[in-house]
């Protein structure tokens, strides 16, 4: 069974803080992960892939963890726009296609001034 | 460039009503989908298509019919409206060589 877990938070951060959460997944199969943001009330949108090797884009970093089966995302000097549901996503099919994608229910972050 | 658009934003059926959701990409994306999303339930997949002609069925197909006539176009049609179909429906497309989904922004359905 397709199973993608987060906590669903919501994490309540101080503006300048370091915030990190995690994402289990339970196919071990799986092929491709990400990380997408959906702000209240509008559409998700890619904020970053997930690579083998980890990967960092300004203020964000992403981890993979095959071994256990997770994937991290670590938000440096949060920002008040960084107030967002964080959404983990994987892709099983290593054939590609819409059909493998697997969505978290999301982490819900909320950055305070 | 439009990326993917979705009309209508908001719609109020009644129970026993039909209606078809519109999507469209200008991306030339061979896949699109369609998700429903619901409080506590994450996205979950409805339908989707692999290219024009050729569609399959997602997690929750019940009540929903789809086609893809062109690679632009993927109306997803609900065929006699249900309490239970009220959600936020989003359409997604992606290219064949990376998974990124691209979404539309969203119709809210209510189905009183």
């Amino acid at each position: 069974r397709k199973e993608v877990e987060q906590d669903p938070g919501p994490f309540n951060v101080p503006e300048g803080a370091t915030v990190a959460f995690n994402c289990t997944y339970s196919n071990s199969a799986s092929q491709s992960f990400f990380w997408y943001r959906q702000d209240c009330r509008k559409e998700p949108k890619l904020l970053m892939s997930v690579y083998s090797s980890g990967n960092e884009d300004g203020r964000f970093t992403a981890q993979l963890n095959r071994a256990s089966q997770y994937i991290s995302l670590l938000i440096r000097d949060s920002k008040l726009s960084d107030s967002a549901t964080y959404l983990c996503v994987v892709n099983p099919d290593s054939g590609g296609g819409a059909d493998g994608l697997t969505f978290g229910k999301g982490t819900h972050l909320i950055i305070q001034p | 460039n439009a990326g993917v658009t979705q009309t209508p934003k908001f719609q109020v059926l009644k129970t026993g009503q039909s209606m078809t959701l519109q999507c469209a990409q200008d991306m030339n994306h061979e896949y699109m989908s369609w998700y429903r999303q619901d409080p506590g339930m994450g996205l979950r997949l409805i339908h989707y298509s692999v290219g024009a002609g050729i569609t399959d069925q997602g997690e929750v197909p019940n009540g929903y019919n789809v086609s893809r006539s062109t690679t632009e176009d993927f109306p997803l049609r609900l065929l006699s409206a249900a309490p239970s179909q009220t959600s936020v429906y989003f359409c997604a497309s992606s290219s064949d060589r990376t998974y990124e989904q691209y979404f539309g922004p969203g119709t809210r359905l209510t189905v009183t």
